[in-house]
């Protein structure tokens, strides 16, 4: 069964600290994996976006990596701002699924001063 | 921000009542969406659009309905609302199916509560 697990559910973090959030899906065969964030009261924006061949992709202090063989990903925040304080959601694309997105639940990141 | 705009923004209406929202893009692209978020669930597909007059269903398409009669309007239509449809309505929309088919861009939502 295709599924994307996010953990942890939530998260609170110090203004100024790093944190990561991971993303571990059984979708297959895979195609490419996007990481979302959901800021309170909007629509998810996407953040990055990773192929099988990528390990890495950054977007300012918000880096992804992925495992492809181990089926993990994770998101990495540095330095983190009051404004990051949101919902981070993986969603996952598997090959010949057509418009069938996994998404996952999503990580609730509270950034405190 | 991409031209994504979703109405109403929020609405209450009663069990039993038709409702429809609108979805309107002004970035020509083909493929529309309709996703519902609940607590606990994530983002779940209602239906989704490849062009105009064509549309799928998706996981959670029962009890809804869609139309797409231009390329920038998606509609989407409860036809007799129930308290269990009480949820946050997303639209999204997305250029290709290739790189990436997930979707790009998503609007802000309608809060929609059937009491």
């Amino acid at each position: 069964k295709n599924q994307v697990e996010q953990s942890p559910q939530s998260l609170i973090i110090l203004e100024g600290k790093n944190c990561t959030l991971q993303c571990n899906y059984t979708v297959s065969p895979f195609s490419n994996l996007r990481w979302y964030k959901q800021d309170t009261g909007r629509g998810p924006v996407s953040l990055t976006i990773m192929t099988f061949s990528e390990n890495t992709k950054s977007n300012g202090r918000y880096t992804a990596t992925l495992d492809a063989d181990t089926k993990q990903s994770s998101l990495h925040i540095t330095a983190s701002q009051l404004s990051d304080s949101a919902s981070y959601i993986c969603v996952v694309s598997a090959i010949y699924t057509g418009n069938q997105f996994y998404f996952g639940t999503g990580t609730s990141l509270t950034v405190i001063p | 921000d991409a031209g994504i705009t979703q109405s109403p923004r929020h609405k209450v209406t009663e069990t039993g009542t038709p409702v429809t929202l609108r979805c309107h893009q002004t970035e020509n692209h083909r493929y529309m969406y309709w996703y519902r978020q609940d607590p606990g669930h994530g983002l779940r597909l209602i239906h989704y659009s490849y062009g105009v007059k064509d549309t799928d269903k998706g996981e959670v398409s029962d009890g809804y309905s869609v139309s797409r009669s231009k390329t920038e309007d998606f509609l989407l239509t409860l036809e007799s609302a129930t308290s269990s449809q009480t949820s946050v309505y997303f639209c999204a929309i997305s250029e290709s199916q290739g790189r990436g088919g997930q979707p790009q861009h998503f609007g802000d939502g309608t809060r929609l509560s059937i009491l």
